[in-house]
């Protein structure tokens, strides 16, 4: 009973570099979510989805690219990273009810040298 | 969203209650108030959330005012194992979508001492 993992953990990759990353959900829930954190602060939403095919943006989108043609997939891609990407990046899912509460994978660390 | 205000930092002594305060002067008839932690290296858990009542669960106490402009969340012994960031969040809890967003802050990070 896994419930959000998240991979890698930890990615190290070059300026220009296309990097995916994995998020796979092992129940059905619906919304999918990507923020990412950086250093001393909050999470920032990138994107979000509310279904399989369905995506949309979120705060701070420019240089990602989701898509989720499975809706227990949800992969980031940083087209042509820039060292501005580095950080840490969570993957969450929504289960929607009376708490309407996010569950968190255990985040992806990205740098980008 | 409504914006949220915590202080940066508190620090507790192991199993003493702990009063985390949250301000949150214009927050809308239709908002909820929720609260998730992020413990070190880990990402964000719920905690609690609530409307207009006091509400209790095992793992703390919220605490919200009449005019519902603050609230406090309320670690009734707080343990070496509750040293993380708190996040006080306000949002419409009416339907996911861009609404199921959680818009985080900085938070407080609490420092347990034992």
């Amino acid at each position: 009973d896994a419930g959000i993992t998240q991979s890698p953990r930890y990615k190290i990759t070059e300026t220009g570099r296309q990097v995916t990353l994995m998020c796979h959900q092992t129940w059905s829930h619906s919304y999918m979510f990507w923020y990412r954190q950086d250093l001393g602060h909050g999470l920032r939403l990138i994107y979000y989805s509310a279904a399989a095919d369905i995506t949309d943006k979120g705060e701070v989108p420019d240089g990602y690219v989701v898509s989720r043609s499975k809706t227990e997939n949800f992969p980031l891609t940083l087209e042509s990273a820039t060292r501005s990407q580095t950080s840490v990046y969570f993957c969450a899912t929504l289960i929607l009810g009376p708490r309407n509460e996010q569950f968190f994978g255990p985040g992806t660390r990205l740098t980008v040298l | 969203d409504a914006k949220t205000t915590q202080p940066n930092s508190m620090e507790s002594n192991e199993e003493e209650p702990v009063h985390l305060p949250c301000n949150h002067s214009t927050i809308s008839g239709t908002d909820y108030i929720h609260w998730y932690r992020q413990l070190p290296s880990q990402g964000p858990e719920y905690v609690i959330h609530g409307l207009t009542s006091n509400v209790n669960n095992r793992m703390a106490s919220l605490a919200i005012a009449e005019d519902r402009k603050s609230s406090t969340l309320i670690l009734h012994r707080a343990t070496l194992r509750d040293a993380a960031v708190y996040y006080c969040i306000l949002r419409d809890n009416d339907y996911g979508g861009s609404q199921g967003n959680l818009i985080f802050g900085k938070g407080t990070k609490l420092s347990v001492k034992p």
